[in-house]
């Protein structure tokens, strides 16, 4: 299967600061990657669908200057958590669409971001 | 009604059992049918997928889909610890780039 990696794995950092998460595609290209967030012993929640080249297209109720999507090239998204707050402390995961018929989902490792 | 229905567990089976892990769903228009493994702080693996209705297998797990009544299943035969985790179902209208619609997953625990 398509290998995902996602940095960093974990990150503490104190609240008014921001934080950026990579995501990459390792051995294919990926013109769309998504960002899922996840509570404890809850399902993913899809924040954000980002497109190479384009802007990001956010779900309802995700706010988009709070959640930065880039997608500069087809190998990499980046979500930034701007002026991040306790409440913002989550398990954040993106994923990416293998170049097969089907279209499945592969997963990064997930970045878990604990704001003081 | 939910799109994709999938009860949360958790569930808890003795090593060697078998363990049938569900999800039923509303919309017929679905046609692929994936399930993901995911471990605790870890992203989803995805195990297999299925197109249609059928069975599929897949060393100890065979993904089961009866699109009559909107029911898919997966079976892990000779459970092992290993096999712990939150299994995920999830599904899509058509190939490429069509949404993939998630259940919340199931917690399962295979004790030694």
């Amino acid at each position: 299967g398509a290998v995902v990696s996602q940095h960093p794995s974990w990150v503490i950092c104190k609240s008014g600061t921001s934080v950026k998460i990579e995501c990459r595609s390792l051995d294919f290209q990926a013109t769309t990657m998504f960002w899922y967030r996840q509570f404890p012993k809850q399902s993913l929640m899809l924040m954000a669908t980002s497109n190479e080249g384009s802007k990001a297209t956010y779900e309802q109720g995700v706010e988009k200057d709070k959640f930065l999507i880039n997608h500069a090239s087809l190998t990499l998204s980046t979500l930034t958590v701007t002026s991040a707050h306790p409440e913002d402390s989550s398990f954040y995961i993106c994923s990416a669409r293998g170049q097969g018929e089907v279209g499945e989902l592969f997963f990064g490792e997930g970045s878990r971001l604990t704001v003081l | 009604q939910k799109e994709v229905e999938q009860d949360p567990g958790p569930l808890s089976v003795p090593e060697g059992a078998i363990v049938s892990l569900n999800c039923t769903y509303s919309n017929s228009a679905f046609q692929y049918f994936m399930w993901y493994r995911q471990y605790s702080r870890k992203g989803p693996e995805l195990l297999m997928y299925t197109y249609s209705s059928g069975n599929k297998e897949d060393g100890r797990f065979t993904a089961q889909v009866d699109k009559s009544s909107k029911y898919i299943s997966l079976f892990i035969r000779d459970s092992q610890p290993s096999d712990s985790a939150t299994y995920l179902c999830a599904m899509k209208k058509g190939s490429g780039n069509t949404p993939l619609v998630f259940g919340k997953g199931t917690r399962l625990s295979v004790i030694a």
